[in-house]
């Protein structure tokens, strides 16, 4: 059972570089989606998608990109790492709509920005 | 607009004992639903317990309920027989079905006394 796996778990970024993180999920999801946890707060929306193709932002969409082209994998980039998105990143999956009521996240990637 | 508001930034409850965690909302979508999940120190998120908009009756998943409360807003769960594994933050989280955005709120961190 593979689930949502998110590479890599860990990584240090100089300020100015860009990196992906990459995601996939082996459940045929419609639904996947990035996050942000900073410490000792919640979960923060960065992109969805509903499906390949198909992308929009979330609550805090700002210095990061995404695309889905394929139903398996939604990967984020980051275009040049700030320190401020030393951070937790989670992606998610899950079915679309009232069949969608799980979702399913992979172990989380965390980021430092130096 | 979606918004997930959890009150409690910080809960202590006496092992055995029952343990209500508040969740208020708000959203214009007629359709969404409700999660709750457990974040461990280990940082893993753990599924709990689902409620549709339109659901009759209140989710229950072993030691878990959900308290719906639709008119007001409110989705608050119930943990009976309170375990020292319980102790973790808990997020309230909403997926409004018109888009499939999911938001989640600022969670609550729950202790457990022997």
């Amino acid at each position: 059972n593979a689930g949502v796996t998110q590479t890599p778990k860990f990584q240090v970024l100089k300020t100015g570089q860009s990196m992906t993180l990459q995601c996939a999920q082996d459940m045929n999801h419609e639904y996947m989606s990035w996050y942000r946890q900073d410490p000792g707060m919640g979960l923060r929306l960065i992109h969805y998608s509903v499906g390949a193709g198909i992308t929009d932002q979330g609550e805090v969409p700002n210095g990061y990109n995404v695309s889905r082209s394929t139903t398996e994998d939604f990967p984020l980039r980051l275009l040049s790492a700030a320190p401020s998105q030393t951070s937790v990143y989670f992606c998610a999956s899950s079915y679309v709509g009232t069949e969608g009521n799980t979702i399913y996240f992979g172990e989380g990637s965390w980021l430092t920005v130096v | 607009a979606q918004k997930i508001t959890q009150t409690q930034p910080g809960m202590f409850v006496q092992e055995k004992e029952a343990v209500t965690l508040d969740c208020t909302y708000d959203t214009s979508d007629p359709s969404y639903g409700l999660f709750w999940y457990k974040q461990p120190s280990s940082g893993e998120m753990i599924f709990l317990i689902y409620q549709g908009s339109y659901d009759q009756q209140n989710a229950t998943e072993g030691r878990y309920s959900l308290n719906f409360q639709k008119a007001r807003k409110s989705a608050n769960l119930v943990i009976s027989a309170s375990q020292l594994g319980d102790s973790a933050m808990y997020f309230c989280a909403m997926r409004e079905l018109s888009n499939d955005k999911v938001i989640f709120g600022p969670g609550t961190s729950l202790s457990v006394i022997p």
